[in-house]
């Protein structure tokens, strides 16, 4: 059983810079969710994907974000011109869809972004 | 709106020692609860999850929670600590009316001595 796929595991980047994360999802998982987890935090909620379609956006996304999942599969997450304050863990967790929401969702071992 | 309170940022243990984390939730019906565990550099792992019916739910590890509607909480229990078990405890919540995301807790930081 393959688990969910980040990669990088590490970025560092120069402020100003753009970064992108990739997330490959447990491949017969059709939900797809990005987080960011700063230093003692829990994770908090950026987007989730249905298949290639992006169904929700948390106000913390703000618009030098961008997040895709062109073909239903692997998903990818931008961050353009970054900050300080862009340094964290980004998390990608998938799921089974159901009809009842909230299934389990299973994580991978995170980007660790560091702005300098 | 809602959220998940885990009232304890740092706790300490000694092996063999039983083990209770607290979580509370905010929400006005039963929201689906989890618990995860998060090592140092490490994504989350999940240890067990509610969504109905019996309220004492079993998982991974010889961890169990039980859920309690009158007091809003989902504590976490182990009976007997291994050092293995030192990691970051995640209590989060999903709920029917906020489509897929889940809300997860501050994590309580478990340290295990011998």
């Amino acid at each position: 059983d393959t688990g969910v796929s980040q990669d990088p595991r590490h970025k560092i980047t120069k402020r100003g810079q753009n970064v992108t994360f990739r997330c490959d999802p447990i491949s017969e998982h059709n939900r797809l969710y990005w987080y960011r987890q700063t230093l003692g935090q829990g994770p908090e909620f950026l987007t989730y994907f249905q298949n290639e379609a992006q169904l929700e956006k948390s106000r913390l996304l703000s618009d030098r974000f961008s997040a895709e999942r062109p073909k239903g599969s692997f998903s990818t997450l931008e961050i353009q011109r970054t900050e300080q304050g862009d340094s964290a863990m980004y998390l990608c967790a998938s799921s089974p869809s159901s009809r009842i929401g909230n299934q389990p969702q299973h994580f991978g071992d995170g980007t660790r972004l560091s702005i300098l | 709106a809602q959220s998940v309170t885990q009232p304890d940022i740092h706790i300490t243990v000694s092996e063999g020692a039983s083990l209770e984390l607290r979580c509370n939730y905010s929400y006005g019906a039963t929201p689906y609860l989890f618990w995860y565990v998060q090592s140092p550099g490490q994504g989350l792992q999940l240890l067990l999850k509610y969504f109905s019916g019996d309220t004492l739910v079993q998982g991974i590890k010889g961890f169990e929670a039980e859920f309690k509607r009158s007091q809003s909480s989902f504590n976490l229990r182990k009976p007997s600590v291994h050092w293995s078990d030192a990691a970051e405890y995640f209590c989060a919540v999903g709920t029917p009316n906020t489509g897929n995301q889940f809300y997860f807790g501050t994590g309580t930081s478990l340290t295990v001595i011998p």
